[in-house]
């Protein structure tokens, strides 16, 4: 399968306890984004990144979130302290931009917390 | 006032009807316009990328009024497959795609 993949699909855990989620993207994509949908809601922007380099960081994204791509390929999203607001749907999308700006998004299958 | 935002919904429509969703964006510096399709519980999907002048795939076509800063997405002969949610999406210079938060359509026998 050369899609993009998160893991894991489902996570069910306590207020307060730390999470991480990990994307790995389509190979070839320098592009990386992480987004939060709930129930009725688009997409909401996180972070994204270009290889390694994080571009750029949504109000969304508390002191509590972090995103990591270290070698520009393979992503990690953690939470710490989580909140019963945190609950939603944390999608992964990367995309191959080669500087025109037309690049397509393509997503993983989601990583749904919920937090108890 | 939100970035992206599209006709609340959702439109339950017959099979063989004609459907128009309409989204509207606020940045003036956007560059890229698309329409994403999200099944029930599912990631969403490139639809279609909207262009200038207008783009048609098939049954579905795609208009853009930079002017008016409006994208529009026409849906003939609806199909029960097409019951989704759809979801206005704009990129401009910054890289961020930005995503309206959907119109849900319900295409009945």
């Amino acid at each position: 399968d050369t899609g993009v993949s998160q893991d894991p699909r489902h996570k069910i855990t306590k207020r307060g306890q730390n999470v991480t989620f990990r994307c790995d993207p389509i190979s070839e994509h320098n592009r990386l984004y992480w987004y939060r949908q709930t129930l009725g809601q688009g997409p909401e922007f996180l972070t994204y990144f270009q290889n390694e380099a994080q571009l750029e960081k949504s109000r969304l994204l508390s002191d509590r979130f972090s995103a990591e791509r270290p070698k520009g390929s393979f992503s990690t999203l953690e939470i710490q302290r989580t909140e019963q607001g945190d609950s939603a749907m944390y999608l992964c999308a990367s995309s191959l931009d080669r500087g025109r700006g037309t690049g397509e998004l393509f997503f993983g299958e989601g990583s749904r917390l919920t937090v108890l | 006032r939100k970035e992206v935002e599209q006709d609340p919904g959702p439109f339950n429509v017959p099979e063989g009807a004609t459907v128009a969703f309409n989204c509207t964006y606020s940045n003036s510096a956007s560059q890229s316009f698309f329409w994403y399709r999200q099944d029930c519980r599912k990631e969403p999907k490139l639809l279609m990328s909207v262009y200038s002048s207008g783009n048609e795939d098939g049954r579905f076509t795609a208009q853009l009024n930079r002017a008016s800063q409006y994208i529009s997405l026409l849906i003939r002969d609806s199909k029960l497959s097409d019951s989704a949610t759809y979801l206005c999406v704009v990129k401009d210079y910054g890289q961020n795609f930005v995503f309206g938060p959907g119109t849900r359509l319900s295409v009945l026998p």
